[in-house]
């Protein structure tokens, strides 16, 4: 069975600091790793890596691939409150002909203290 | 104007009814989902269809049963409600059915008594 392990379940920062987000995945028929960010309501898409060791960033997060090792790491500089949230990893993987499905692990509950 | 939009957003009813969980995408997208949130906030798909058609189905009970009138709705139905049925249900769509871009409804919270 495809799995997606994440950590740490949970962490409290204050503003300014600097988070790391771990992602590791055992699944078979990879095909690429999203991270997603839900606040209250809806995740909502941030990144897709396909290809290890390329950075893909977006403002103050940036994520990359390891698919020697399986695992993915989200970095936040500059936290800010808004930033709260937790954050889920997925890996989608083939299920059977061309379909995909994703896999998601538990999150990381991120708290952002001003 | 909501991207996805599902309804009712929260539900409360007694076991052993019968529900439905509507949903409806605006952006033109090929594919509609829908996920389980459970209280340890895993989400994990149940059912999967792309233009009306299932092509993912997860070992859920058969008490489950999706629609897909057009690929612009997909409806979920669930008889014989359970205590274990409680959790949030996240409708998404994607543009098609090989991208795990997806985008997500605002969930529908639904608790059995």
């Amino acid at each position: 069975e495809d799995k997606v392990v994440q950590s740490p379940l949970s962490l409290v920062v204050h503003e300014g600091d600097t988070v790391t987000l771990n992602c590791s995945y055992e699944v078979t028929n990879f095909r690429s790793l999203l991270w997603y960010k839900q606040e209250k309501k809806a995740p909502t898409f941030l990144f897709m890596l396909t290809s290890s060791g390329i950075e893909k960033k977006s403002g103050r997060l940036s994520s990359i691939l390891d698919k020697k090792e399986l695992f993915s790491i989200l970095n936040i500089t500059a936290t800010q409150t808004g930033d709260s949230a937790i954050y889920l990893c997925a890996v989608e993987a083939s299920g059977g002909g061309s379909n995909y499905k994703l896999t998601f692990g538990k999150g990381t509950l991120l708290t952002v203290n001003p | 104007d909501t991207a996805v939009s599902q309804t009712p957003k929260y539900l409360v009813t007694q076991m052993g009814n019968d529900k439905s969980i509507k949903c409806e995408q605006n952006l033109g997208h090929d594919t509609m989902y829908w996920y389980k949130q459970d209280s340890k906030k895993f989400l994990k798909i149940m059912f999967s269809y792309n233009n009306k058609e299932l092509i993912i189905n997860e070992t859920v009970p058969n008490r489950f049963s999706p629609k897909s009138p057009d690929k612009a709705h997909l409806n979920l139905h669930i008889n014989s409600l359970e205590l274990g049925d409680s959790a949030v249900y996240f409708c998404a769509s994607s543009r098609r059915r090989d991208t795990g871009e997806l985008f997500f409804g605002e969930g529908s919270r639904l608790t059995v008594l």
